[in-house]
């Protein structure tokens, strides 16, 4: 199975900062590497699709970056809203493996 | 709209059986390759199984094999997810979730239903 290993695994900052969460694969994925968003109680919600395409409806200010093993997810102006726990996902075999997550408090 | 509900869990006792039925709502399942994916309390996430479009292919992960079965009904638009042989590591919330494409990239997910394994 590709593990995939996310980090941090938390973070705190404050609104308006500029966040990056990375996550690594144990193999090459290529481009098949999604993030995905879930707040307490809540089903994920896909932010961004093969690497750097954003998802419709999700706003600009999110965006993915990578390909092979490495890979980045930016919130560019982190607003209220972005407090949550991010996932990546390697959709490139199977298995389909997840992140462990970030969880993104407030400072 | 795409809607996804799911429904059928519970708690159940270590060794029994429960099956969870997902009824999809705005699009036809059997257009599109459905996964489980399941989330233990505090836990992150873990894909359980998918069926493909159409419904002649499944996998599943090895910690289920040979006690899920996933199977979809047409007619009732419903994915299920028959459990068997329930241990207390298959606590969880189980959600189902629609392929975009390929058959791994979800873009729509249920909110979800909890199975507690418990005696």
């Amino acid at each position: 199975d590709i593990q995939m290993t996310q980090s941090p695994s938390s973070l705190s900052a404050s609104v308006g900062d500029r966040v990056t969460i990375t996550c690594r694969a144990s193999q090459t994925i290529s481009s098949s590497l999604n993030w995905y968003q879930q707040k307490p109680g809540k089903a994920p919600k896909v932010l961004i699709h093969v690497a750097s395409s954003l998802q419709s409806g999700v706003p600009s200010r999110f965006s993915g970056s990578g390909s092979g093993t490495d890979f980045t997810l930016t919130i560019s102006s982190l607003q209220p809203e972005d407090f949550a726990t991010y996932y990546c996902q390697q959709s490139y075999s199977t298995p389909p493996t997840f992140g462990q997550g970030t969880k993104v408090e407030i400072k | 709209e795409v809607q996804l509900l799911e429904s059928g869990g519970g708690l159940v006792q270590p060794g029994g059986s429960l099956r969870l039925s997902c009824a999809a709502s705005g699009f036809t399942l059997n257009s599109y390759a459905m996964s489980w994916v399941r989330q233990a309390p505090g836990a992150g996430l873990e894909w359980v199984s998918i069926i493909n479009t159409g419904g002649s292919t499944t996998r599943y992960a090895d910690a289920v094999k040979g006690r899920f079965t996933i199977s979809g009904d047409n007619s009732k638009n419903t994915l299920f997810l028959e459990m068997n042989s329930l241990r207390a590591e298959d606590t969880a919330v189980y959600y189902c979730a629609r392929s975009a494409s390929g058959w791994y990239r979800y873009d729509y997910w249920g909110q979800g239903t909890l199975v507690t394994v418990s005696s």
